[in-house]
């Protein structure tokens, strides 16, 4: 039940396209989920987050769709650039208590110029 | 603001011996600190929780005498790995919670230490 299942393993998408990346998760306590960007070598970098009181969060040329009956949400890159190039994770977490990130398993994003 | 380094980020090592990473939250307080284990190509593996002044709490399977985690104060968590073996080697990342005005569980990772054991 702490699992979070994220989908595709890797993806590549041609520059100017939309990238999307989905998760599932299976606890209805998590009340924060979390995009997290990874290049090699580096620790990742938090992209955009959502609470489960909203149903889309955009910053940028990111935007995080959440379905909470579905128990699902998803990463749009819209205008993919090269410089996305990156491992992607998704997260949920609990806003109270230990705080624990679970992490999907990763998407290994390749943007074709 | 929400800087968290690491030292060293890299370091090689002989089997047998220890190794100590330290993670420094730069520019806030933070009120948690976690530790990773990241294998190539992997997802980020949870190994303990730590917050200031307080015994770490280890995830299960995590051998809490071989990685010892210190965390002396709201800005610095140290990891030792003690007695190292090739199987150790690995990319350890640490991350801090606690940044005033954002939620309390958002974590800010470090740029990760890559751990060699020969």
């Amino acid at each position: 039940q702490q699992q979070v299942k994220q989908s595709p393993q890797s993806l590549i998408v041609q520059k100017g396209g939309i990238s999307i990346i989905n998760c599932a998760y299976e606890n209805t306590a998590f009340d924060y989920f979390p995009w997290y960007q990874q290049f090699p070598g580096k620790g990742p970098a938090l992209l955009i987050a959502i609470r489960p009181d909203v149903s889309e969060k955009k910053e940028g040329r990111f935007t995080i769709s959440f379905n909470k009956s579905a128990k699902q949400f998803s990463l749009h890159i819209m205008d993919s650039q090269p410089g996305d190039s990156a491992t992607y994770f998704c997260a949920a977490s609990r806003i109270q208590g230990a705080q624990k990130l679970v992490f999907g398993q990763g998407t290994r994003l390749t943007i074709n110029p | 603001g929400a800087v968290v380094s690491q030292h060293p980020s890299w370091v090689i090592c002989k089997s047998g011996t220890s190794v100590k990473i330290e993670c420094r939250s730069l520019d806030f307080q933070a009120t948690t600190m976690f530790w990773y284990r990241q294998f190539p190509k992997q997802s980020l593996m949870l190994m303990a929780t730590s917050n200031e002044g307080s015994k770490a709490t280890y995830e299960q399977g995590v051998e809490k005498d071989k990685f010892l985690i210190n965390h002396a104060s709201l800005t610095l968590s140290t990891l030792t790995v003690t007695s190292a073996h090739p199987e150790d080697s690995s990319f350890y990342i640490c991350s801090a919670a606690g940044l005033a005005g954002r939620p309390y569980n958002e974590q800010f990772f470090g740029p990760g230490t890559r751990l060699t054991v020969l």
